[in-house]
């Protein structure tokens, strides 16, 4: 079993719905992250959180929010989605320390 | 924001050349550099972490080496075999947050 799991793999929406993404580990990290990755662009951090009590906003937060169910649980909501959120997510976890990071699959989100 | 760069942007050689890439990093508050390699349809995955001005890390063909004063790494592929073939990405970590260069991305010719 994939040690970092997203769900959905794949979501088209339309503009204005709600949309959230679940990320969920089983390494026992206490650090969790969010990126988007657009093309030529690279990855840039959406949210991230230290524990369970701990959220920060990352580099494109705006138009995203975030809950730390749990320690091995992160979703990413979108409020009212448009379609320049149309990108690739990438959950990733670390431990504190060196925090190289482990990602998951990734989720495809088009929204129309 | 860190401002993070690696060239070349893309790369092609051929099966047995040996290449390398660039990342440059602001210095300041410098706290470790992670390369990551990234094949299409998967995810980035961890190839080295360094913290140290001067640290060489090796796995196999692949290398990296840090320098913290001047802002840069190299990463090295002796021997490029068309597995190698993938993005690879630099990672400067402030101690918060991750700032991920765009990549480069290599196509090793059989």
């Amino acid at each position: 079993d994939a040690d970092v799991t997203q769900t959905p793999r794949n979501r088209i929406t339309k503009t204005g719905k709600r949309i959230m993404l679940e990320c969920s580990q089983t390494k026992g990290h206490d650090r969790m992250y969010w990126y988007r990755q657009d093309p030529g662009l690279g990855l840039r951090l959406i949210y991230y959180s230290f524990d369970v009590k701990d959220i920060n906003k990352g580099e494109i937060s705006d138009g995203y929010s975030v809950s730390r169910q749990a320690q091995a649980k992160f979703s990413l909501s979108l409020e009212s989605a448009i379609p320049n959120q149309t990108a690739l997510y990438f959950c990733a976890t670390s431990r504190q320390g060196t925090d190289t990071q482990y990602f998951g699959p990734g989720t495809r989100l088009t929204v129309l | 924001i860190l401002n993070v760069e690696q060239s070349p942007q893309s790369l092609h050689v051929q099966e047995g050349d040996s290449t390398n890439f660039t990342c440059s990093f602001p210095s300041s508050n410098f706290y470790a550099l992670h390369w990551y390699r990234w094949e299409t349809a998967k995810s980035p995955e961890a190839l080295f972490v360094m913290t140290l001005n001067g640290d060489e890390k090796k796995k196999g063909r692949i290398s990296a080496t840090l320098n913290t004063k001047e802002g840069y790494s190299y990463l090295y592929i002796k021997g490029s075999q068309p597995e190698d073939s993938a993005t690879y990405l630099c990672a400067p970590n402030t101690g918060n947050q991750f700032y991920f260069g765009t990549g480069t991305s290599l196509t090793v010719i059989p």
